[in-house]
This record gives C-alpha cells, structure tokens and sequence, in this order.
C-alpha cells in the first residue's frame, strides 16, 4: 500500500537554527498538508498545498514557515529561525483531488522536532 | 481551541464487547467528520468517515453515527479486538468554507481492549 513517507524520523536543533523537514507524499495525490501536535496536545493543522501554491495556513504558520515543493516528489517544511516551543512531532499528510475522498488525508509516520 | 472535543482520555473495553468513543463539536458549520486512529511512532491513520446529510455509515465493525442537532459523534467498535488498542481521534472540516483537508481534531481517546 502507497504511504507518505518523512526524514528524519527524528531531529534536534539548537534554538534559532533552520531546519528543513522533508515528505514524500503518495504519487497520484494533489493536495498536501503539513500537521504537528505539541506534545500533550491535539493535533493542528499548519498549511495545505495545491497546484504549487499555499491553499490555507493557520495562524500558526507565521513567516518563520515556509513549505515548498522543489521537484515532483518531495514537499518540505522549513523553519527558518526555530525557537523553543516549535519543538513538537511534525505530520506531513497528503489526499486525493476529489471532494469526496479529500479529507481523507494519509499522515506520514512524523517527524519529532526537538529545539533545545 | 475547543472546536472538537473527546472528554474521555482513555477507554478500557474486554475484547469481543462494544467499543464507544465519543465525540462533540461545536462549530455548526462543520459539514464532515473523521475518526483516525494511531499506533505509537506511527502517523493518524484514517479509519471512517460521515457526512453531514448522513446519520449513519457503517464499516465492518466500524460504525459512525451522527447526531447533529446534539453536535455528537461517536464511533462504535464491535466485537473490539485486542489489535483495535491505539489512540483514536475525531476530526472534522468544512467549517467557513475552508480548503479541503484543513481537519480539526479531538483531544483522542486511547482505547484499551484487553484479552
């Protein structure tokens, strides 16, 4: 079965270093999402990603985020300056194009981003 | 932010009985609703979803039923099986006219189903 695929699986960072995580999305999907959950919290929607430009993004996603899909497989989150409490399990999720299947979204396995 | 709530932090449930886990929202704009489940060091997986023009749907053992005008969702697991045991969370989309996939999710439930 197709599956979204994250590196690292683990990162630690010093604190206003940049980071990059990376995703490879399942091949016939349009729409991308990048997800994290603080730990000890929900799960929260950062940005989706269509037709190689930002659909949404919450308020979350200041200007220290960017997303990018730099070739035909891979969609990256960087966090250009990261502090403290970006420090949480980071998802990378892709879907479907159609209505009716798009919010079934299939996560990646995370990757835990850890800012010390 | 309290859009989507599951008020029981944990369930335990005896393997072959029903599992209910609940769900409450309070965003009527809200027109689509998941339920995702997750092992340790693996991402949400999807496992059911409901419309809004529906109070039913119904997956194998997986059932969801919708109670709008109570803003209640719940999944029901029947028979529960030992491998059923993962963190179970409700999500729901629609709400403002937002781009698809933009979810907004529950606390989640860890179920236990012991042997």
């Amino acid at each position: 079965e197709p599956e979204v695929t994250q590196t690292p699986s683990h990162q630690v960072t010093q604190m206003g270093q940049e980071v990059i995580l990376r995703c490879v999305p399942i091949s016939n999907h349009l729409y991308f999402y990048w997800y994290r959950q603080i730990l000890g919290q929900k799960v929260e929607f950062l940005v989706s990603f269509y037709n190689n430009e930002i659909s949404e993004k919450s308020e979350i996603f200041d200007d220290q985020f960017s997303v990018e899909r730099p070739d035909g497989s891979n969609f990256t989150l960087k966090i250009r300056s990261t502090k403290l409490e970006d420090s949480a399990m980071y998802f990378c999720a892709s879907s479907p194009q159609d209505r009716a299947t798009n919010e079934k979204l299939f996560f990646g396995s995370g990757t835990q981003l850890s800012v010390l | 932010d309290q859009q989507v709530k599951q008020n029981s932090p944990s369930l335990s449930v005896q393997e072959g009985r029903i599992s209910i886990l609940n769900c409450d929202y309070t965003n009527s704009m809200f027109d689509y609703f998941l339920w995702y489940k997750k092992y340790p060091a693996e991402g949400p997986t999807f496992l059911i979803s409901i419309s809004s023009i529906k109070d039913k749907n119904e997956d194998g053992r997986f059932t969801v039923f919708l109670n709008k005008s109570a803003k209640h969702l719940s999944l029901h697991i029947v028979p529960s099986q030992p491998g059923d045991s993962a963190v179970y969370f409700c999500a729901a989309s629609g709400a403002g006219g937002t781009s698809y996939g933009k979810l907004t999710f529950g606390q989640g439930t860890i179920l236990t189903v012991h042997p």
